[in-house]
This record gives structure tokens, sequence and C-alpha cells, in this order.
């Protein structure tokens, strides 16, 4: 069981707002930046968020919020190359050790 | 640009030993935290280790705490982690990865594979 819980999987049609969701405790997601990680058919994770920072090249359709213990990756405007896995991750304090979530995989309907 | 490249996976029997390398380019690496993270066949991402910019703050998963190592040369821009012990469940796709805020990263190499298996 991973130690940040992210919804399984999420659906949407191509230009809808898709929010993904990530759920900790005070000890990791209310303490630390979290960061948002896209795989694509298992290929190499390439970070599209990380806290509310978005990286060069990243389409800024992506967005990131925080609110008390939950983090969630915001997609407005949902592309089919959005199609991915999406994974969340950040440091826990208490167990000294950075914990991922489950991820959650994305369809483009 | 950001530049991360894995080497040294391979196939390796249990029990056996690797040293994957992760060599930086395009930034002042000292300057950085780096990670090692693992993805075993068809599972999600998990946390492997960690290393402060200079080398003074190390952690491990509990899952390879006393079998892996993680070092870092600042002056050779790199990055290793030396596996020993290896167990079938370490086969996995190894990335490293660069975090600027400690807890979060933002480029990631392509990976190395390591297949543990007799």
């Amino acid at each position: 069981q991973s130690a940040l819980t992210q919804e399984a999987s999420v659906s949407g049609t191509v230009g809808q707002k898709v929010t993904l969701s990530c759920s900790g405790n005070d000890n990791n997601v209310g303490s630390f930046v979290v960061g948002w990680y896209q795989q694509i058919s298992h290929g190499a994770p390439k970070t599209v968020m990380f806290g509310d920072s978005l990286p060069s090249g990243i389409p800024d359709r992506f967005s990131g919020s925080r609110s008390g213990t939950t983090a969630s990756l915001t997609i407005s405007g949902l592309q089919p190359e959005d199609e991915a896995d999406y994974y969340c991750s950040t440091w826990d304090y208490s167990l000294h050790a950075q914990v991922f979530g489950g991820g959650t995989k994305l369809t483009v309907l | 640009q950001v530049q991360l490249v894995e080497s040294g996976g391979g196939l390796v029997k249990p029990g056996g030993s690797l040293r994957l390398s992760c060599a930086a380019s395009g930034f002042t690496f000292s300057d950085y935290s780096m990670y090692w993270v693992r993805q075993a066949p068809g599972k999600g991402l998990e946390w492997v280790s960690y290393s402060s910019h200079d080398t003074t703050t190390k952690y491990y998963a509990d899952s390879v705490k006393g079998r892996f190592t993680i070092s870092r040369d600042n002056a050779k821009n790199s990055l290793y982690l030396q596996m020993n012990s290896l167990r079938v469940e370490d086969t996995a796709v190894y990335y490293c990865t660069r975090a600027p805020y400690g807890t979060a990263f933002d480029y990631w190499g392509q990976g190395t594979l390591v297949t543990v298996s007799s």
C-alpha cells in the first residue's frame, strides 16, 4: 500500500478539465513540495509539475495546487497526448523516505 | 541542457553485485541533491536512495538498506549506486533524478535495466 493515495484511474474527453489528487498527511504532502510525474507507456518519467512550478516545455494547461494534506494536478483542455500514468511524490519526515503514490492511469476518451 | 545518463545495468545472478552510474551534464552537479528511483516490471515508481548535494546526508529505502550504497563524485559530475546481495525482487529499471527542492524532481535519466535472475 502506497503512502500517498491517488485515484487508480481517471478519464476525460478532449478539451475537458480533469483533476488528479494525491492524498497524504502532515508528515509528507502537508509539509513538503510535491512533484507530479508523467509516464507514457512505461518510458522514462517526465516531470510535469513540482509544487506550483511548471517545468520548461510543459504546456500551461497543467497546473498544481495543494490544500492541506492533498495535492492536486489539474489539466485544463485535455489532449490525446496527455494519456499516461501520473505519479505524485514527496518526502515523508517521519519515515525519512521519499514516498510515491500508486499512480493514476489517465485515459483520454 | 540538463542531461542525466545512467549506465551499468545488466543481467546478474541472485547474490551478485552491480554498480550503476549516472553521468550529469548541463548544470552545476554539486549544487543538487540526487536520487535513485526504480520501477519493477508492471509496477509503480519506488524510491531507492537519496544523496544530499555534499554527500553528508544519505537515505535508503528499507528494501535496500544494508545492501545498496549511494555515492557521488562532484568533481566528475557523477552519481553512483553500488548494489550488493542482489535479489530477484531488485529487478527493475533504475533512474537517477535531480531534486532542486530536495523533495521533488525536475529531470530524469532514461533509465538502466537491472535483471536479477538465475
